[in-house]
């Protein structure tokens, strides 16, 4: 069974662009969330997509935003780039909603850095 | 507002001694609490998840404690082993499986 896939893994932007991040959850699976680790501050939620929807969000500015596909597959869009939006951002995807606990099996990551 | 603290940045620990890695927390309404294991390159992986209703859990090498009254987690691996070498993350979550609050992560090195 094929985990989850990010793409790209590596981006350099320059400030005031914006860059999409895609993430491909295991089959099956139709929670996606994502989330952003800087040094020092660990994993920080961004937001959660269920079935197309977004059910859950964290604390980002609205530059941050995402959507979720019918075949479950995640987009993550962060627009006008600042320097400290530069990070790993990492994707997860569960089985269910949020109603039992349930295993998040994370991606590997796309590495953004904005110059 | 960092909710879940892991105070110690790294912690270096023999091969065969018990590695202990800390977790506090300020919510006191958090109800699910996990582990997470990253190596670098890879994202974080599941290791032992525990729910505010118990205060132990173990799985072969790994036990997570919870002192709900300390508002503090550890997670106990014995004996460690030099593949146990990766960064930990604890995280807790309040009713909602899929929002979690993570802490900044302790980098764990067993030494051979």
């Amino acid at each position: 069974k094929a985990g989850v896939t990010q793409t790209p893994r590596y981006l350099i932007k320059t400030r005031g662009q914006q860059v999409t991040l895609s993430c491909s959850p295991i089959s099956g699976h139709r929670s996606v969330s994502w989330y952003q680790q800087t040094p020092g501050q660990g994993l920080q939620f961004l937001f959660e997509y269920f079935s197309e929807t977004q059910r859950n969000k964290g604390n980002f500015p609205g530059r941050f935003s995402g959507r979720q596909f019918s075949n479950s597959r995640s987009e993550m869009n962060v627009s006008t780039l600042e320097l400290g939006d530069s990070a790993l951002y990492l994707c997860a995807s569960s089985r269910t909603g949020d109603l039992a606990p349930n295993e998040q099996f994370f991606g590997p990551g796309t590495r953004l850095t904005v110059l | 507002d960092q909710q879940v603290k892991q105070n110690s940045p790294s912690l270096s620990v023999q091969e065969g001694r018990i590695s202990i890695l800390n977790c506090d927390y300020t919510n006191s309404m958090f109800d699910y609490f996990l582990w997470y294991k990253k190596y670098p390159a890879e994202g974080p992986t599941f290791l032992i998840s525990i729910s505010s209703i118990k205060d132990k859990n173990e799985d072969g090498r790994f036990t997570v404690f919870l002192n709900k009254s300390a508002k503090h987690l550890s997670l106990h691996i014995v004996p460690s082993q030099p593949g146990d070498s990766a960064v930990y993350f604890c995280a807790a979550s309040v009713g909602n499986f899929n929002k979690f609050y993570f802490g900044s992560g302790t980098k764990l090195n067993v030494k051979p």
